[in-house]
């Protein structure tokens, strides 16, 4: 079965400093990963994705991949309040062909003034 | 006007009905989805469709069925309402020809009694 696993939090920052979220996954096949920012309420939005590994910039998001060690991050500088969300992290490969992504829980990050 | 469009939007019914979510794309994409999401468990695939002609269960499907009316069109049913499908549902839309980011509905919230 294929999983990915992120920690549920909170992880709790505050303004201007750097969050850090992370993910592993345990399919090797897995190809794509993407990082959705969720406000409470409403729906997931795609922040980032990012399929080679290093690092992928992108404004104050940074996603950073690791296939060897089966784990993707994400970093986010200069921390706002309005960051404050749940980051879910998913995983796709290309089992059957099917292209369908695989989802974590979750991670809810706060970020306090 | 949004690109993905769910109704109800919230929906309350008793144990033992039918009911239906129905959901519209605009964009133009060929794979549509279907989730829930319960607090604590991420998102959870319930069933997903290619094109007009195909359909496939995700990882919960029991208890549910799906409808693909038109490319812009999929519907998600429950046969006989029961209170663990109390949760947020969310339509989803991905490309093909795209990096397959998910393009998700502003979700129905369906409480059963």
């Amino acid at each position: 079965q294929k999983e990915v696993e992120q920690n549920s939090g909170p992880l709790s920052v505050p303004e201007g400093a750097i969050a850090s979220l992370n993910c592993t996954y345990s399919d090797r096949g897995s190809q794509s990963f993407f990082w959705y920012r969720q406000y409470s309420g409403k729906s997931p939005e795609l922040i980032m994705f990012i399929y080679s590994n290093g690092d992928k910039e992108d404004g104050r998001f940074t996603a950073q991949l690791n296939k060897a060690s089966q784990y993707v991050s994400l970093l986010i500088r200069d921390s706002q309040p309005s960051d404050s969300a749940t980051y879910l992290c998913a995983a796709r490969g290309v089992s059957g062909g099917s292209y369908i992504p695989t989802f974590g829980r979750g991670t809810s990050l706060i970020v306090h003034p | 006007d949004a690109d993905v469009t769910q109704t109800p939007r919230n929906r309350i019914t008793k144990t033992g009905k039918r009911i239906m979510l129905e959901c519209s794309q605009t964009k133009g994409h060929d794979r549509m989805y279907w989730y829930r999401q319960d607090p604590g468990l991420g998102l959870r695939l319930i069933y997903y469709s290619f094109d007009v002609k195909d359909i496939n269960k995700g990882e919960i499907s029991d208890g549910y069925s799906v409808s693909r009316q038109a490319q812009a069109k999929f519907s998600l049913s429950l046969e006989s309402a029961i209170p663990n499908q109390t949760a947020l549902y969310f339509c989803a839309t991905s490309d093909t020809r795209e990096i397959h980011e998910q393009y998700f509905g502003p979700g129905t919230r369906l409480t059963v009694t």
